[in-house]
């Protein structure tokens, strides 16, 4: 596609249930990153997959965040028995050229209610 | 770790004037690069300038440019002519070129109002 892909744009969940977020990079992007921006906050690391090599995980704030990408392509951020802190827009990102070539989403809103 | 402290919250400029945006930063490492983002209310966060560490100049982008200033760990930006759509949060952030994953650390945001 022409850029970064985020769904849904806008989520509304009860306390406690699971959502999943999906990011569809640029085509060829071989680089893919999710960030959180909490209200006020600046944009906060969350996990960064490059190809076929293990993800960095060390940004997920705890183990009900998970996160995959199928086909070195689509990811999906999972996040599981959500909390009002959980409440953020999640944005992905995704690069072929390292870090001049960041193309972002548009992000996907959660509010967690 | 890095950090990267935005002191303005909100900033607003007449159109046609300039405006200054401060980030200063803290890190040990001596090869690095540093960007502003701009957020508009689409969400979307588009490059506005980077700069490499190594590099003495200031970057220029048209109306955007840089002072960094490196021994004071000091990056800010201005804008010059301001222009309505120039509206939006501006973000400084910061990536460690030895680290291979080249993720960033954002300052919290400046929320610039330009005034017709």
């Amino acid at each position: 596609g022409a850029g970064v892909s985020q769904s849904p744009s806008n989520k509304v969940t009860e306390k406690g249930k699971d959502v999943e977020l999906r990011c569809d990079p640029i085509s060829g992007h071989t680089a893919l990153y999710w960030y959180r921006q909490s209200l006020g906050q600046g944009l906060e690391f969350l996990i960064y997959f490059q190809g076929n090599s293990a993800p960095d995980k060390s940004g997920l704030p705890s183990d009900r965040f998970s996160a995959e990408r199928t086909g070195g392509s689509v990811s999906t951020l999972t996040i599981q028995r959500t909390q009002q802190e959980d409440s953020a827009v999640y944005l992905c990102a995704s690069s072929a050229t390292g870090v001049f070539g960041y193309t972002f989403g548009s992000g996907t809103r959660l509010t967690v209610v | 770790a890095q950090t990267v402290t935005q002191s303005q919250p909100e900033m607003s400029v007449q159109e046609a004037e300039t405006v200054t945006l401060s980030c200063t930063y803290d890190t040990s490492e001596n090869n690095y690069y540093l960007f502003w983002y701009k957020q508009p209310p689409s969400r979307q966060m588009i490059l506005v300038i980077r700069q490499e560490a190594y590099k003495q100049q200031n970057a220029t982008e048209n109306r955007f440019s840089v002072n960094f200033q490196k021994a004071a760990k000091s990056f800010s930006l201005k804008i010059s002519d301001s222009q309505l759509g120039d509206t939006a949060m501006y973000f400084c952030a910061f990536t460690n070129s030895g680290a291979g994953s080249y993720q960033l650390t954002f300052g919290k945001g400046t929320k610039l109002s330009v005034i017709p």
